[in-house]
């Protein structure tokens, strides 16, 4: 399976935007790109997923390198709320692939 | 609608005793999952189900079983629980692959947090 590499920790202060980086140099043409989030004492949390094009929703964007070697979640205005461990992960989208969770980035939020 | 809700949400045991960890969830997705998290460490799966009577392993299944009786429960049993199963347990749900739909949007329980001593 493709690995990812994230920074352990990343700090931002409050409604700015955070740029949270994703490497992953042996993707291959199958795999998706998915963020998730986890809040303290919280279960994981979907974030949002994609695939070679970039993508928006309410919680935050995806911008995928043309290379789909890295990717950036952002964070358009960072709250308070925000502060969590954000984990980056690859998989497909068969019947037999599975969600791997590594460490992820700390992200934390100063008012 | 609750989600996915897990019970209970602290538990500890002794060494060698057994337990039930129950997850219910009501969104009728097809997928259901159990991870463990340990301090400072990203998830890791023990077992899944891909439907009602299934049951399949995960990454890290030794020391647990599991049943799917029905579609919207999944539990996870330690029939001799040692101080090595210490560790945060949660549970999650998701659609089935296809149908336009990605399995990888698992939704998660809250947690269970359990000390074997």
């Amino acid at each position: 399976d493709a690995k990812t590499t994230q920074p352990n920790s990343m700090e931002s202060n409050e409604e700015e935007p955070v740029h949270l980086p994703c490497n992953h140099s042996t993707i291959s043409g199958t795999d998706y790109i998915h963020w998730y989030r986890q809040l303290p004492s919280q279960g994981p949390e979907y974030v949002i997923h994609g695939l070679t094009s970039n993508v928006n929703n309410r919680m935050a964007s995806l911008a995928i390198a043309e290379d789909r070697k890295s990717s950036t979640l952002i964070l358009h205005r960072a709250t308070l709320r925000d502060a969590a461990v954000y984990y980056c992960i690859l998989t497909k989208e068969t019947s037999g692939s599975r969600l791997t969770f590594g460490e992820g980035t700390q992200l934390t939020v100063n008012p | 609608n609750a989600g996915v809700t897990q019970t209970p949400k602290f538990r500890v045991l002794k060494t060698g005793q057994s337990m039930t960890l129950l997850c219910a969830q009501d969104m009728n997705h097809e997928y259901m999952y159990w991870y463990r998290q340990d301090p400072g460490m990203g998830l890791r799966l023990i077992h899944y189900s891909v439907g009602e009577g299934t049951t399949a392993k995960g990454e890290v299944p030794d020391g647990y079983n599991v049943s799917r009786l029905k579609k919207q429960n999944f539990l996870l049993g330690l029939e001799s629980a040692a101080p090595s199963q210490t560790s945060v347990y949660f549970c999650a749900s998701s659609y089935s692959w296809g149908r336009g739909r990605s399995k990888n949007i698992q939704y998660f329980g809250a947690g269970t947090r359990l000390s074997v001593l």
